[in-house]
């Protein structure tokens, strides 16, 4: 069946730092990949999403490619802001009328 | 406008009241979700509406009824719930419920909490 799997938080960084949070996904056809972000007291928001193999998705300064080969969508930022301090959320469109199959989710923490 | 509306931001219920849950969008999407979050946890999603028809119910227990009036609106209602299901309940919609490319856009949720 389809999963995603995430790099298990929580990740602690310094701003400026750089930010990588590790997706690999298992998946039958050609999935959709999303990122979701998750501030504290709020619903998700859609960071960036890839709908084909070796797209890549941008926003905000974070970037993810989308590679069959290696089954991943690693979420990537060159400079990181205390900002940022978020839930991170990888995701997957299943075929199955809409279903989203997400990722355990990354906590990030950016400390000044 | 990209923008899906939860009412309300939060809710304190007793475990023999009946409420609801209410959601819209006006962004023309025809499938609309309920999902139900736990704290440090992905969302799980719980019913599936397209094109107003109920298409996807997650073994959801009866306690919860959801409703599509029309295709802009979706309702949750509650009734006789548990402590156990105290969660941030979220709303999102995307532009259909086929195929693979089904971006969805997330309400910011009700924070329930049953007493």
């Amino acid at each position: 069946g389809n999963s995603v799997t995430q790099m298990e938080g929580p990740v602690t960084l310094s701003e400026e730092a750089f930010l990588t949070i590790n997706c690999t996904y298992t998946a039958t056809g050609y999935p959709s990949l999303f990122w979701y972000v998750q501030y504290p007291g709020e619903g998700l928001q859609l960071l960036l999403k890839a709908t084909k193999a070796d797209d890549k998705g941008s926003n905000k300064g974070f970037e993810a490619t989308y590679r069959k080969e290696t089954t991943s969508f690693h979420l990537e930022k060159g400079s990181v802001q205390v900002s940022d301090s978020a839930v991170y959320f990888c995701a997957l469109s299943s075929n199955q009328g809409g279903k989203l199959i997400f990722g355990q989710g990354t906590e990030l923490s950016v400390k000044p | 406008d990209t923008e899906v509306t939860q009412t309300p931001k939060h809710l304190v219920m007793g475990m023999t009241n009946k409420k609801s849950l209410k959601c819209e969008q006006h962004m023309g999407h025809r499938a609309m979700y309920w999902y139900k979050q736990k704290a440090k946890k992905p969302p799980e999603l719980m019913f599936v509406y397209s094109y107003e028809k109920l298409s996807i119910n997650e073994s959801v227990p009866s306690r919860f009824s959801p409703e599509c009036p029309n295709s802009s609106l979706l309702n949750l209602h509650l009734h006789a719930l548990q402590p156990e299901d105290s969660a941030l309940y979220l709303c999102a919609s995307s532009r259909d419920a086929a195929g693979a490319n089904t971006e969805a856009f997330f309400g910011q949720g009700t924070r329930l909490t049953v007493v």
